[in-house]
């Protein structure tokens, strides 16, 4: 069946450094992939998604890359803020099988 | 633009009661819905997607005479919990597809409704 894993399941850096969390799904069919981030008890906040038409994508800080070859994409947030303390999960395919998440700290 | 609304955002219910959750796309039509529930500090897990005017697609494992779903309009899925227990109790979260976007798979969620059954 469809899997998706996310890798690490938490991850803390200092404030300002980068923070990169991958996944890797098994679906090559999968042409759709999204980023989300939840904040306790809220709803999954679209940050950022990409086509498989493009390998890399982004948005102020925040980038993905896919490598379809390798049926893996990464979240990449540069400048990190304590606002980006959060769980933030991939989905695939089509956005609708969620990864297991990934806890963010951001170290003042 | 793209609000997904839920109701109730929390219920408390008794043992063998059934609860209904409705999920509601504001301002635009939605053919396809999904529904996803979360446990504390664990991953949304897929249950179902709901299609209008056609019966629901059950994710393996997912009872669906358990987890009723009803895709009555563009605009409306239900998702009926029946003779609820202890262990349904989770956060419930739906999501829903712009018709109008065409091949867009961008997905809208609903705030999500707690659910606690004693």
């Amino acid at each position: 069946g469809e899997n998706v894993e996310q890798h690490p399941s938490t991850l803390s850096v200092q404030e300002g450094d980068s923070a990169v969390i991958k996944c890797t799904y098994s679906d090559s069919a999968s042409n759709y992939f999204p980023w989300y981030k939840q904040e306790l008890g809220k709803r999954p906040q679209l940050i950022i998604d990409i086509r498989s038409n493009v390998g890399e994508k982004k948005d102020q800080r925040i980038a993905v890359t896919l490598n379809k070859t390798a049926k893996h994409f990464s979240l990449h947030i540069t400048e990190t803020q304590p606002e980006d303390s959060a769980v933030y999960f991939c989905a695939a395919p089509r956005g609708r099988i969620f990864g297991s998440g990934t806890r963010l700290s951001i170290r003042p | 633009g793209a609000v997904v609304s839920q109701h109730p955002s929390r219920v408390i219910c008794k043992s063998g009661t059934s609860v209904k959750i409705e999920c509601r796309s504001l301002d635009f039509q939605a053919t396809t819905m999904f529904w996803y529930r979360q446990f504390p500090k664990k991953s949304l897990m897929l249950m179902a997607t709901s299609n209008e005017g056609s019966k629901a697609t059950y994710e393996q494992g997912v009872e669906k005479d358990k987890f009723l779903i009803n895709h009555a309009s563009l605009t409306l899925s239900t998702l009926t919990v029946t003779s609820a227990h202890p262990e349904d109790s989770s956060f419930y979260i739906c999501s829903a597809r712009d018709f109008s976007a065409g091949e867009s798979e961008t997905q809208y969620f609903g705030p999500g409704t707690r659910l606690l059954v004693l």
